[in-house]
């Protein structure tokens, strides 16, 4: 089993829709989580972190973690064809060592 | 501006060739690392290193290797034994005090075999 899992899409939804990304994990105790969004032959670049379980909110965007489940969320509202990147789940396994779901392609139809 | 340079952005190797990749950083991070990433699996770990002069192996390190004699150089050789090199090469780098544990990464260089 893979430390940390990700459906890799391709996910198309029209402009202005909700975006749901999900990852699982499989080690109850990681504690920090990321998600980075990267664009076509560029490297990714840090979207949000979230610390422990609940909610943290930036603009259009949404992380969630629950920890009793293992689960991870990015939402996004009102998308743009922007938004449109591969979205990468991430979480903190050490000072060495952060380990990458294998990402998500978002494709956002105007 | 502050941030990451990897160089060049396209690199095509030779069979039985040495290639070497770039990194550069100007924000101050203590550690640096090199991913590689392939379609469908993600971004897998090859070396990184907290402190100059010293590195450690990640997940995948057969067929490279790397040097740190600078804070800011952290450049990636991919040696003829490497069998499938062709890939997208990450380097990525990190201030090891404070609550932000996320990488920031460089652009990035595309190696293929030619």
């Amino acid at each position: 089993q893979k430390e940390v899992e990700q459906d890799p899409g391709p996910l198309s939804v029209p402009e202005g829709a909700i975006v749901s990304l999900n990852c699982t994990y499989s080690n109850s105790a990681f504690q920090y989580f990321m998600w980075y969004r990267q664009y076509s032959r560029k490297g990714p670049e840090l979207l949000m972190y979230t610390y422990s379980s609940g909610n943290k909110e930036d603009g259009r965007f949404t992380a969630q973690v629950d920890k009793s489940s293992k689960y991870i969320s990015l939402f996004i509202r009102d998308s743009q064809p922007s938004d449109s990147a591969t979205y990468l789940c991430a979480v903190y396994y050490s000072a060495s060592k952060i380990i990458f779901g294998s990402g998500t392609r978002l494709s956002i139809r105007p | 501006d502050g941030g990451i340079t990897q160089s060049p952005k396209y690199l095509f190797r030779k069979e039985g060739q040495n290639v070497t990749l770039s990194c550069e950083q100007n924000l101050n991070h203590d550690a640096m690392y090199w991913y590689r990433q392939d379609p469908g699996q993600g971004l897998r770990l090859i070396y990184y290193s907290q402190i100059v002069n010293d590195f450690q192996k990640g997940d995948i390190a057969e067929g490279y290797s790397v040097s740190r004699e600078k804070k800011e150089s952290f450049p990636l050789t991919v040696t003829s034994a490497q069998k499938n090199p062709t890939a997208f090469y990450l380097c990525a780098s990190r201030k090891m005090t404070g609550r932000n544990y996320g990488y920031t990464f460089g652009s990035g260089t595309r190696l293929t075999v030619v």
